[in-house]
Formats: C-alpha cells, structure tokens, sequence
C-alpha cells in the first residue's frame, strides 16, 4: 500500500513568486494534516482537513497561505507571493481518524532566495 | 500555551552506549505522547506512544514512560546502534476539542552513533 506522498520533494523559487505544494495521502484517510519546520525550530502545525472540509487551519501564518482539498483527496498548500522566512520543509501527513496514528510523507523543501 | 521542550542536540554516542533524550511538556488536560524518528532522506515515523499516565511506550528497543507528576517522557535505549543514527522528536496531541489529532512538536534531537 502506498504510503503518504509528497511533490516536489525540493523547490527553489524567487521571492515573490508562486510556489504549489501536493500532498496525496494514504487512500481511505479522512484527516489530513500540514505541518512546517523552519530551519532549527520545531515542527509547527498548520491545518487540518477532515474530507474537504477545514477543521482546524489555526497554525497557517496569514493569508498568503491557500490549502484546499478538492473531493477529500490530495490537497495542495499554495504560497503566494512567497517570502524568505517560508524557506522550511513542509510535510503533510494524514490518517484515518484524529485517535489513530498518523503517517507522514517524506516533506517537501521550499527554499526563497 | 501547550509546548514540548526536549534536550538539544547534537548527541554523539558510540556503538552500545546507553541513550537518554529528555522531553518534558506542558498541556491542559491529559495529552497523548510520542516520540518520532526522521532517519536520514526519509519522513516521520512513529517510534512509540503512551496515551495515558505510567503507560511506557516501547519499539525497537527503545522506550519512553509517561510521567504525569514529572510532565515527562523520556526516551532511552540501553545499547545503540549505528542504525539507530536520525532526528528524533517528541511530541503531545491534545484528546478533545477542535485541535485532537494535531501534534505539538519539540524542536528534534539529532542522534549520531559512531561504530
């Protein structure tokens, strides 16, 4: 069985541009979860899906972030117009209820120079 | 707030050596605790958990038990391996409301182990 997947696993862009980050959880979980570390900080949590739906989106940074899930599957964190201090890995992880383990992708890193 | 402070790194250790990585939190309520793994070029794994007070967590060799009176959870292996060489991270979920299921993260401890 596939395992948490993310792409791309390394993104280098310009400030101010545009970056899309793609998560696409083990089939069957309805929870699905962003969470970011910043170089030498810990992991920080961001948002959390249930389905399609938002369930908690208390950690995103401020409205430069856009995370959707279109029809409870993959979702994807949209950054734009992407600033240096978002340079971290992201990683997405996802399970089949807020009880059970969570399995993690391999993250993503998004370098801003 | 709640938060997870474990004991900065790096640690280095030889092969065999007895390991210890403290992890102390703070949290309303009674939270779940885990430890994760990063080994090098791969993502979190769950090494182990405890959801309850004097539960002990344990895979692997390693251990971890729930200490409520200390606000602990200390993670120990009696003899290293090379192998045993990544990021390790303690973390608390919270059991109710809104935010159960989203973890809270100390900052990672990496672990080197010489042969």
């Amino acid at each position: 069985e596939a395992g948490v997947t993310q792409f791309p696993s390394h993104s280098v862009i310009e400030k101010g541009q545009t970056v899309t980050l793609r998560c696409d959880p083990i089939s069957g979980h309805d929870n699905l979860y962003w969470y970011r570390r910043v170089m030498g900080k810990e992991i920080k949590f961001l948002l959390h899906f249930v389905k399609e739906s938002k369930q908690d989106e208390s950690g995103m940074p401020n409205n430069r972030f856009l995370a959707e899930r279109t029809g409870g599957t993959y979702s994807t964190l949209k950054v734009q117009p992407a600033e240096l201090e978002d340079s971290g890995v992201y990683f997405c992880a996802s399970s089949q209820s807020p009880r059970t383990e969570a399995f993690f992708g391999q993250g993503t890193r998004l370098t801003v120079v | 707030g709640n938060s997870v402070t474990q004991m900065e790194g790096p640690v280095t250790l030889s092969e065999e050596a007895f390991l210890t990585i403290n992890c102390t939190y703070t949290a309303t309520g009674y939270p779940s605790l885990f430890w994760y793994v990063q080994y090098p070029g791969e993502g979190l794994q769950l090494l182990l958990k405890a959801t309850k007070a004097d539960d002990k967590g344990s895979n692997k060799g390693f251990e971890a038990t729930y200490r409520k009176e200390t606000t602990s959870f200390h993670l120990e292996k009696g003899s290293v391996q090379v192998s045993d060489s990544a990021v390790y991270f303690c973390a608390l979920s919270l059991n109710y409301g809104g935010s159960q299921g989203n973890l809270i993260f100390g900052k990672g401890t990496k672990l080197s182990v010489k042969p």
